[in-house]
Parts: C-alpha cells; structure tokens; sequence
C-alpha cells in the first residue's frame, strides 16, 4: 500500500485569493500521479493524470506540477470563486492501476 | 459514450442483514473495476479491484466480498453487516494504461443500524 499524503487537510479563503496544495508520494516505482475533485453530493471528478517529471497541466484556473524525483505534486487554483470549494484528492496508482488516495484537502472559498 | 451506473443511492439495514451492491458500466470492454469506501472522517479507501471477469483483488481484510460475473459488472457483497461497515461506497472504472483517470459512480450511503 503506498503512502500518499495531502496538506494541508483544510483551508479557508477568500473569494479571488490563489491558493495551492500539496501531495507528497513515494518516488519509486512511481506510475502516475491523479488529482480529483470532490464535491459534496457528488462523485469525484479526474482533473488531471500525471506521468513525467517537470509535467505541468492546466485546466482553466486550475493546474497542477509534478516532480517525481523528490515525491511531490502541487495543485494550484488561481483567484478562487465559490464553486472551487471542494475536496481534492492527489492519488498514485499500483500495478493493476489500483488508485491509493491521500486523505484530501477541504478547501472552501468564502465570498 | 462511456457512462457507469451505481445502485441503490441510499440503505439502511440492520446489523446481521446481507448486502448486495451492482455497478455496472457500458460503452466500453475489459475495463479495470473498483470498489472504494469512505467511512466517516476518513479517506478513500480502496476494497477490491477487478482487471478481468472472475478476477478478483482484495486489499483489506474485512466482512465483504466482490465477485465479477460479466465483464462489465461489478458487485460487492456482504452475508452478515456489521456497524463498521457504514459508508459512502463508490464503484469506479478505468482503462489499462497509466494516463486515464477513474470514472466514479455517482456512490452508494450504506447505513448499518
């Protein structure tokens, strides 16, 4: 089982702040690395999967890095809004492609 | 296009019951299956993973079981239900490869009363 962990687990901001997280994973044997978006009375969503190191993705005011050798993946939100607020979920997959997934971080924009 | 169907939305049953949760998905083959829960306060966790029909992985000891009779779907079982199996469940399904996320279930709240 790998061990995959998020910080922080919460954060408060305020409506147009940026804001980013953490996920922290082992380097070896590593996959791949999926960030999901979690809302409540919802199923999580796939944001983006990332395989390479330096890999950068972007989703409109949402993107994400990825540096494999030192274990650790940021996701970044630039000026929140309201809708943003959710939980996001980093995860790295095994060799069946079985997802561990960190514990999350609960982030809710205040407008 | 793909789409993944969970059921039921919400149960309650009691302590000892049996449980039988389906997940089926449609507009693919061979999909890679799983089975994930989320006990109060805490994260995903993953249950049984499902690569081909009749195989069946089991990552935490524990009151349930899954089987896979057709290639696209998936359930999850219990003969006797304990408190400790209350939840949020979520099926979810993917392709082989590294670079395709997960497609989740819209989720199943189990309540053991």
């Amino acid at each position: 089982i790998l061990n995959v962990e998020q910080s922080p687990q919460s954060l408060h901001v305020q409506e147009g702040d940026s804001t980013n997280f953490t996920c922290s994973f082992p380097s070896s044997n590593f996959y791949a690395l999926h960030w999901y978006r979690w809302e409540t009375a919802k199923s999580p969503e796939a944001l983006f999967v990332m395989t390479l190191n330096g890999d950068e993705k972007k989703k409109g005011r949402i993107s994400a890095t990825l540096n494999t050798k030192e274990g650790y993946s940021y996701l970044y939100i630039k000026g929140s809004q309201p809708e943003d607020s959710a939980t996001y979920l980093c995860a790295c997959p095994g060799s069946a492609r079985q997802l561990t997934f960190g514990s999350g971080t609960q982030l809710t924009v205040l407008p | 296009s793909q789409t993944i169907h969970q059921w039921p939305a919400t149960l309650v049953q009691p302590v000892g019951s049996p449980l039988s949760l389906e997940c089926t998905v449609e507009g693919t083959s061979n999909p890679n299956l799983y089975w994930y829960r989320q006990a109060a306060g805490r994260g995903l966790q993953l249950l049984f993973y499902s690569v081909g029909i009749g195989q069946i992985s089991s990552e935490v000891p524990q009151n349930l079981s899954a089987s896979r009779p057709q290639d696209r779907q998936f359930i999850l079982s219990s003969k006797k239900l304990l408190l400790s199996d209350s939840g949020f469940y979520l099926c979810a399904w993917t392709l082989g490869g590294t670079d395709y996320g997960y497609t989740f279930g819209s989720g199943t709240r189990l309540t053991v009363v």
